[in-house]
């Protein structure tokens, strides 16, 4: 247990699915992030909420749509996507930006789009 | 934009052997942090160990160490005594402010 829980640990969906991707820190960390953990691939920072507002949207889709309603949940809605979506979604929380200390990371949902 | 790589893609040891994971990165800033960060098949990412930019000093945590060469760009990591639980996937990242980069990793595997 790390402090940050993601559910589910598993999720396959249809195309025309809709589903979310929950996050929950307790660690009182106030940035919260969502990562997208493809194959081969380095991984992706997709979100980035500091005190409950989104600070970076790295040029995502719009069928991703993050929820931050505090500073300890945080929410990835999924609609309509497509196979190349599949991947592990991972959350992460940090104390601010510029602290020397690294994220805390959620061990990820499985996303298999079908 | 800063870029992190790696260019190991695998990297092998035998048990109780010592093995040097390389990273490199790519920034035009004076002032960040770097990290390693371990993900094995339960895919938790763990912090390792870290270093600070302005440190000359080279950060030593257990068994775990790194070659921070700052004109190089470099950040390798070496791991002495290698055990069984430490084979996973290893993740160089780089952080400035709140945004944290990291390379394509390298898997890491420990013989018996």
């Amino acid at each position: 247990e790390t402090g940050v829980t993601q559910t589910p640990r598993h999720l396959v969906m249809g195309m025309t699915n809709k589903k979310s991707l929950k996050c929950e820190q307790h660690l009182g960390h106030n940035a919260m992030y969502w990562y997208k953990q493809s194959a081969k691939k380095p991984l992706e920072l997709m979100f980035v909420y500091n005190f409950k507002e989104q600070t970076e949207n790295n040029s995502v889709p719009s069928r991703f749509s993050p929820e931050c309603p505090n500073s300890s949940h945080l929410f990835l809605h999924l609609h309509t996507l497509q196979p190349e979506d599949s991947a592990l979604y991972l959350c992460a929380s940090s104390q601010g930006g510029g602290d020397r200390v690294g994220y805390t990371f959620g061990s990820g949902t499985r996303l298999t789009v079908v | 934009a800063q870029t992190v790589t790696q260019s190991q893609p695998e990297m092998s040891v035998q048990e109780a052997e010592t093995v040097t994971l390389s990273c490199t990165y790519d920034t035009s800033e004076s002032d960040y942090y770097l990290f390693w960060y371990k993900q094995p098949p339960s895919r938790q990412m763990i912090l390792v160990i870290r270093q600070e930019a302005y440190k000359q000093q080279n950060a030593t945590e257990n068994r775990f160490s790194v070659n921070f060469q700052k004109a190089a760009k470099s950040f390798s990591l070496k791991i002495s005594d290698s055990q069984l639980g430490d084979a996973a996937m290893y993740f160089c990242a780089y952080r400035s402010g709140s945004r944290l980069t990291f390379g394509e990793g390298t898997q890491l595997t420990v013989n018996p």
